[in-house]
């Protein structure tokens, strides 16, 4: 069975800073996705980025980018000069082909002015 | 191009009573989900369709969760009795089913009393 972990439970930074959240994972597959999405109170889960597993190269989205260690099963997400919008749960998530996802317990980010 | 919708958005109920949710996917999903999120957690999976067949209700509790997805289309999904650790909240998202993103609704928060 895959396991996501997310050891962070809150972080907290101030505007402007960079922050990184941990996660790691583990699976016996070779093929599969990797994902980080953001809960704002409001509940809506929005995706901020996606890893194909048979992708060297790490993904970025504008702010947003990851380390993807494959060999350690290790997928962090950086934020770079981080907005006061960013404060939201974030959650790491696995996936293997059309299934479902199975998510980490999630970091509560907290960006201070 | 339109969300997945939710509906309520709230509701409180007793226990051992009834409560249905419902969820309309974006128009040309296959694949339509349903997460149950409790406080302070990851979601994790209920059940998963792909047009209106069950692909996994493996985590679904089925003495008393139930879930159908009439035409392929919308879906409800039905808790009859409700208990005390019901309480939640219930996240409906909708992929195209081929290794897509998984969209989110807004999702609907449960209080059993």
């Amino acid at each position: 069975a895959q396991t996501v972990t997310q050891s962070q439970p809150e972080m907290s930074v101030q505007e402007a800073e960079t922050v990184t959240l941990s996660c790691t994972y583990d699976t016996s597959e070779n093929n599969y996705y990797l994902f980080w999405y953001k809960q704002p109170p409001s509940r809506q889960m929005i995706l901020v980025i996606r890893q194909e597993a048979y992708k060297q190269q790490n993904a970025t989205e504008n702010r947003f980018s990851v380390n993807f260690q494959k060999a350690a099963k290790s997928f962090s997400l950086k934020i770079s000069d981080s907005q006061l919008g960013d404060t939201a749960m974030y959650f790491c998530a696995f996936m293997v082909g059309a299934q479902k996802l199975v998510f980490g317990q999630g970091t509560r980010l907290t960006i201070n002015p | 191009e339109a969300g997945v919708a939710q509906s309520p958005r709230y509701k409180i109920i007793e226990k051992r009573q009834s409560v249905a949710f419902w969820c309309n996917p974006i128009s040309g999903h296959a694949t339509l989900y349903w997460y149950q999120q409790i406080l302070g957690q990851g979601p994790k999976l209920l059940i998963q369709f792909q047009n209106n067949g069950v692909v996994d209700d493996s985590q679904l509790p089925k003495d008393r969760f139930s879930a159908e997805r009439l035409k392929g289309v919308d879906s409800t999904l039905k808790i009859q009795p409700a208990k005390l650790e019901d309480s939640a909240v219930y996240l409906c998202a909708s992929s195209t089913g081929t290794q897509g993103e998984q969209f989110f609704g807004p999702g609907t928060r449960l209080t059993v009393l």
